[in-house]
């Protein structure tokens, strides 16, 4: 147990949809970064916040946003939802801004249909 | 931005030998150097990392190695176990410390015959 939890465990939902993902880093972690992992994209970098900021942005399509609270959990919105969006979601989450030594929370299997 | 290749995709080891990964990444300004193995359907899991001013770092069964010059690194199992079976991920942060998130390769699927 990496200490970092994630909610849902699964969610089904239809195309054209919006849900939001949620992420509690481990206690004392200021970073949270979320990944999506499928098997013809692999693991990608989406978006990473500090501390309530937006510190960096990946391969994140602007149909999906986040935001980090004062309590630092995280969402991740998804919206307009397609078929291709099914994959998993991973957050990760860091003591420091700078990246290194990321653990990863269980993932959110999200299902397009 | 950063680009990692990993190889082989598949490795097949015998119970006791010794496994070996390589990737090669293309941003020079990458100092961060992380390994995940990912069980299926579990959470990748952070098993050894190494920074840019370290050429190698060990521990028990598991090394990394860190190549600057040639811009790539690998990972080492040494005396391998069935519980070594997994995905292994490597990854490098595109500016130097992981402002960029982590790059991942495509994978290494380890598999320990008996």
């Amino acid at each position: 147990d990496s200490g970092v939890t994630q909610t849902p465990k699964h969610l089904i939902t239809a195309t054209g949809q919006r849900v939001t993902l949620r992420c509690s880093p481990r206690s004392g972690d200021l970073s949270v970064y979320w990944y999506q992992q499928s098997l013809d994209q692999g693991l990608q970098f989406l978006i990473q916040y500090y501390n309530g900021e937006e510190r960096a942005k990946g391969n994140i399509l602007e149909r999906f946003s986040a935001q980090q609270f004062p309590d630092l959990h995280s969402e991740l919105n998804l919206s307009s939802l397609e078929l291709g969006d099914s994959a998993l979601y991973f957050c990760a989450s860091s003591v420091a801004e700078g990246g290194y030594e990321q653990y990863f929370g269980p993932g959110t299997r999200l299902t397009v249909t | 931005g950063e680009n990692v290749e990993q190889h082989p995709s598949t490795l097949s080891v015998q119970e006791g030998d010794s496994a070996v990964i390589k990737c090669t990444y293309s941003d020079s300004a990458s100092n961060y150097f992380p390994w995940y193995k990912q069980e299926l359907g579990k959470r990748p899991q952070l098993i050894i990392d190494i920074r840019s001013n370290v050429g190698e770092k060990k521990d028990q069964r598991i090394a990394v190695t860190l190549n600057k010059t040639a811009k790539h690194f690998s990972l080492h199992i040494t005396e391998t176990q069935p519980e070594d079976s997994a995905v292994y991920f490597c990854a490098a942060s595109g500016t130097g410390g992981g402002a960029d998130g982590l790059t991942f390769g495509k994978g290494t699927h380890l598999i320990i015959q008996p």
